[in-house]
């Protein structure tokens, strides 16, 4: 297990489609985000979850938005009727503020990313 | 008003110089700041975090100014592989989540 792992790569989906995202973050990280990021913008925070307690969500995860963490292991991310508007790399990131070292404990590791077109 | 503002760039800067990026935050209880590389299609990866002090990491030097809300990143002797977008990320107290910037892009050219 060396990194973040995001499920699909690529997703491309008829609007009105649901489609859901799987993160499987380190294994001994305890903390979980999601993130979006659209095209010149930097990423933008969805939502975290410490182990299987979602704590945040941002107002950006509108109701179409569901995101889950049963095990407190992987994550989904599900989009439901989807919209044009929702086309954009999903990130996944985790980290754990108990880890070893400054660094481990306040950055964070990203996946490759989810990239959603919406057609 | 952006809570974290850069200057989108680009910066274009030839092989072996020096290049400075500056970023302003507009919370005054953002307490951790960070700087992230994010090559092309590809995620961001953490290049270091920024202390109070400054601290150095190689060529790259971040330093950061609470009075005046800004932080800045210096890349000396600037190589071909520097070439990347650069984030600007700031936490706040009491919040768990990271607030990115537009990012910085930056191409060395040979």
């Amino acid at each position: 297990d060396t990194g973040v792992s995001q499920n699909p790569r690529h997703k491309i989906t008829k609007r009105g489609q649901n489609v859901t995202f799987r993160c499987d973050p380190i294994s001994e990280h305890n903390r979980l985000y999601w993130y979006r990021q659209t095209l010149g913008q930097g990423p933008e925070f969805l939502t975290y979850f410490q182990n299987e307690a979602q704590l945040e969500k941002s107002r950006l995860l509108s109701d179409r938005f569901s995101a889950e963490r049963p095990k407190g292991s992987f994550s989904t991310l599900e989009i439901q009727r989807t919209e044009q508007g929702d086309s954009a790399m999903y990130l996944c990131a985790s980290n754990n503020p108990l880890g070893q070292g400054i660094r481990e404990n306040y950055g964070y590791t990203f996946g490759s990313g989810t990239r959603l077109t919406v057609v | 008003r952006k809570e974290v503002e850069q200057d989108p760039g680009p910066f274009n800067v030839p092989e072996g110089a020096t290049v400075a990026f500056n970023c302003t935050y507009s919370n005054s209880a953002s307490q951790s700041f960070f700087w992230y590389r994010q090559d092309c299609r590809k995620e961001p990866k953490l290049l270091m975090s920024v202390y109070s002090s400054g601290n150095e990491d190689g060529r790259f030097t971040a330093q950061l100014n609470r009075a005046s809300q800004y932080i800045s990143l210096l890349i000396r002797d600037s190589k071909l592989s520097d070439s990347a977008t650069y984030l600007c990320v700031v936490k706040n107290f009491g919040n768990e989540k990271l607030t990115f910037g537009t990012g910085t892009r930056l191409t060395i050219i040979p």
